[in-house]
């Protein structure tokens, strides 16, 4: 069974610092994997995706995140966090049923 | 381009009655998922409709129910409200059939149950 595990509720880093949210998945098949982000009371945005190809992968608003096949990892990185990435993200691996992670709540400190 | 929509914003509903949210899809797109955030979790997959037929469904009795539209607007149903079904309902619509998996999502709509 396809599942996500998100071992970060809450994260803090100051503004400028580098951050990696961490994701890790269990999936029967080559994934589909996913980054979503929301601000409170809104809907998902989507970052990026990853279907095949390049293990790298880039997204909106300066965001990365790195396809590890041998540890089922699917880590979302960005060099330095402005004040207005405080957010909730979350992780997700699917097709048409995506199976989401329970989120980390991003802080920013000035 | 139009994103997804939802309707209403915010529901307030008393246990064991009966709701129904509404969804639009962005445009270009054949296939809507619904999916219920309970407050501090990840959504959950209730179904996804494609071609006006159920193509998938999660954990979730069927007092929850949905219809597509022949454009590809949808609804979701649920009968006989009890107090968990208090969350967030997201509806999210791709292009199925296209190799790309991608779901984009509307604001979704809080539903609170009392």
């Amino acid at each position: 069974a396809q599942s996500v595990t998100q071992p970060d509720i809450h994260i803090t880093v100051s503004e400028g610092a580098s951050l990696e949210l961490r994701c890790n998945y269990s999936y029967g098949a080559t994934p589909y994997l996913f980054w979503y982000v929301q601000s409170p009371g809104q809907g998902l945005q989507l970052l990026l995706k990853y279907f095949s190809g390049d293990t790298l992968v880039q997204g909106i608003k300066g965001f990365e995140a790195e396809f590890k096949r041998s540890q089922s990892s699917f880590n979302l990185r960005k060099p330095s966090v402005h004040w207005s990435d405080a957010a909730e993200y979350f992780c997700a691996v699917g097709q048409q049923d995506m199976r989401f992670g329970a989120g980390t709540r991003l802080t920013v400190k000035p | 381009e139009t994103g997804v929509t939802q309707s209403p914003t915010h529901l307030i509903k008393t246990r064991g009655q009966q709701v129904t949210l509404r969804c639009s899809s962005q445009s270009g797109h054949n296939t809507v998922s619904w999916y219920q955030q309970a407050l501090g979790q990840g959504p959950q997959f209730i179904f996804q409709y494609y071609r006006e037929e159920e193509n998938g469904r999660g954990n979730f009795p069927p007092r929850f129910s949905g219809l597509q539209f022949p454009n590809y607007s949808s609804e979701l149903n649920v009968n006989a409200l009890e107090l968990d079904d208090s969350a967030l309902y997201l509806c999210a619509s791709s292009l199925l059939a296209s190799g790309k998996y991608e779901q984009y999502f509307g604001p979704g709509t809080r539903l609170t149950v009392t």
